[in-house]
This record gives C-alpha cells, structure tokens and sequence, in this order.
C-alpha cells in the first residue's frame, strides 16, 4: 500500500518567504507528528496531532511555525518569513495510534528539504 | 534528552557483525529502531516495549534493558544493503504524545 507522501520533495526559498510543506499520511492513520532534522543529526520533534486536534506543539522553535490538519487526514507545515536557520529536511509521520500505552510505530516520509538563501 | 548512541561511525567489511547501542538518562516506555539512507526516509525496523524483551529477524535483532533505559541492535553478517545511519528513538514513560526523541545517528558503513 501507499506510505506517507510528502510534498514539494525540494525547496528553494529566498529569506523572508514564507513556504507550505504538505503531508499526506497513510490512510486511516489517526497521529501525525512532524520532524525536523538538521544535517548529520537525528529527526528532532515539532508538533503531533491526533486527527485533526493539535495536541502537543511543544517542539516548534517559534511562532514563524505553524501547522495544521483540519480535516484529520493531510496536514500543512507553514513557515513564515523564513531563515536561514530554517534550512533542513522536515519530515512528516503517521501512526495507527491513539496515543497512551501501544505497540504500532511511526512511518516516515521522504522529508522535504528547504533551502533558505 | 536526546539518548546517546554509540559508536558513532563504524566500517565493517561484508559477513562481519556489528552492535549500536542507545543509552537514555530518562525511564522509557518504549525504544523504536530505524534505518536512514542518504536522501530517503527513515525506514522502520522494530520496536521494543519495557519488558526486557529481545527482538529480531533474519540476522537484526535488538535487546532493551528497561531498568539501564538502555537499547542495543545487533547486526550478523553484515551485508552491503545494512550500509546507512542507525538511529534509535525513546518514548519516555508517560510522555504524554509519544513524540519520538533521537539519538544523533550511527553511521554504518559496510564494504565488500
């Protein structure tokens, strides 16, 4: 069957832009989390949702960051006015569970990888 | 905290065996294994509950010892397709969302 999509695979934006990552979970998939991950470093959390309530936004650096999953499904990272410091891969997972006590993983997709010029 | 992995690099001819640990200075819940290739997702290769329980198949399996909140992933007879960065995620018990912390990566490298 079909992984987790993720779109535009590349991005190429100029400093204060603002860009859309788009996330298209497996289907049926209730959590969703996104990921950033620098060069040479592990996946570092940003926000998970539960269909389409954001339940932990912890992990977003600041306030240019922004994401959402209106209805439970596809879900958008938005970045405003971009950095430099914004560039690296995000990477968008979905999971079967609903949260609490469980065995099911996350999967992964391709990432998309921003360049901020 | 992000769990510390080690080695960090490693360079293995083919057929030779290999151990990745991960080591956490919080209770985990749960420790999640994964493999990177350059470019690509990180792909899924198994999962390990609190239970000191041993997972594995074929020639990769894993050991989690709940109360060192330490993980090890065993690699037997390395092959060419292994070669990538390893990297291991914790839940920490009662995390609340389950987000997966990881390790900054192992880089494996095996050669023929």
């Amino acid at each position: 069957g079909a992984g987790v999509s993720q779109s535009p695979r590349y991005k190429v934006a100029k400093r204060g832009q603002d860009v859309a990552l788009r996330c298209d979970p497996i289907s049926g998939h209730v959590s969703l989390f996104w990921y950033q991950q620098a060069l040479g470093q592990g996946p570092e959390f940003l926000t998970y949702f539960q269909n389409e309530a954001q339940l932990d936004k912890s992990g977003l650096p600041s306030d240019r960051f922004f994401a959402e999953r209106p209805e439970g499904s596809v879900s958008t990272l938005k970045i405003q006015r971009t950095q430099q410091e914004d560039s690296a891969v995000y990477l968008c997972a979905s999971s079967p569970r609903r949260g609490g006590a469980g065995q099911e993983t996350q999967y992964f997709g391709p990432g998309t990888r921003l360049l901020v010029l | 905290q992000q769990p510390v992995q080690s080695p960090q690099a490693v360079i293995l001819r083919e057929g030779e065996d290999a151990v990745i640990n991960c080591s956490s200075s919080k209770a985990l819940y749960s420790v999640h294994w994964y493999r990177q290739k350059h470019g690509e997702a990180p792909v899924f290769l198994m999962i390990l509950l609190k239970g000191g329980e041993q997972k594995g198949h074929e020639k990769i399996s894993a050991s989690f010892n709940e109360k060192k909140q330490q993980s090890s992933l065993y690699l037997t007879a390395s092959q060419l397709s292994y070669s990538g960065t390893y990297f291991c995620g914790t839940e920490s018990s009662g995390a609340g969302s389950y987000q997966l912390t990881f390790g900054k990566g192992t880089k494996l490298s095996v050669i023929p």
